[in-house]
């Protein structure tokens, strides 16, 4: 199984900050043959389910706000906040759907300062 | 508008069975795979189980593998997650969700509110 980890477990941020949320996968997720890193990032509030922001690792979903964005290739990703929102405070999840079975990261708290 | 609604969870002793259900509204079901993913209390968020559209292959974490069986009917837009044998260490919130497109190797663009399942005696 590829194991997902994420740093750091949380961060405080004030508004109109960048924070930044890394992810590692203990195996590569970029599939050669179409150059695709199988790769997203999800964003869970409290009491909603979860939020696709980001897939392929760097694309954005439709209706995400620009300010979040996705980098990264191979084993090691980013997510980035690039001014933090009061309505960004969430638990943020990477996730690897290379290989089955498609696991999550353990999640980063993201609160504001 | 993409609406899925679980509906089959409640409190179950140790050993027993449940069949959550997933209904689909707002898309075309039989064109997308679908998943289930669940998050015990406290902790983070596991995936279960996926289906392509078709419902010709499934596929499941180590955790549920010969206890959980994902289905669908296509016919009825709904998707099922038949748990037997259950385990204190299931109780979770079910999420179902959907897949972005056909293929089972995406990621999940819609979920579900969720709904709780308990095993407890």
């Amino acid at each position: 199984d590829i194991v997902m980890t994420q740093s750091p477990d949380s961060l405080a941020g004030s508004l109109g900050e960048r924070a930044t949320i890394d992810c590692k996968s203990s195996q590569s997720v970029l599939y050669s043959s179409n150059n695709k890193n199988y790769l997203a990032w999800y964003q869970r509030k409290p009491g909603q389910p979860p939020k696709l922001l980001i897939y392929w690792a760097s694309t954005r979903e439709s209706g995400v706000p620009d300010r979040f964005s996705g980098s990264g290739s191979g084993t090691d990703f980013t997510l980035t906040i690039s001014s933090l929102q009061a309505e960004d405070v969430a638990v943020y999840y990477c996730q690897q759907y290379y290989s089955i079975p498609f696991t999550f990261g353990p999640g980063t708290k993201v609160e504001i300062k | 508008e993409v609406q899925l609604v679980e509906s089959g969870g409640g409190l179950v002793q140790p050993g027993g069975s449940l069949r959550l259900s997933c209904a689909a509204a707002g898309f075309t079901f039989s064109s997308y795979a679908m998943s289930w993913v669940r998050q015990a209390p406290g902790k983070g968020l596991e995936w279960v189980s996926v289906i392509p559209g078709s419902g010709d292959r499934t596929y499941y974490a180590d955790s549920v593998k010969g206890r959980f069986t994902i289905s669908r009917d296509n016919s009825k837009n709904t998707l099922y997650l038949q748990m037997n044998s259950l385990r204190a260490e299931d109780t979770a919130v079910y999420y179902c969700a959907k897949q972005s497109g056909g293929s089972c190797y995406l990621g999940s663009d819609y979920w579900g509110q969720g709904i709780l399942v308990t095993v407890s005696s």
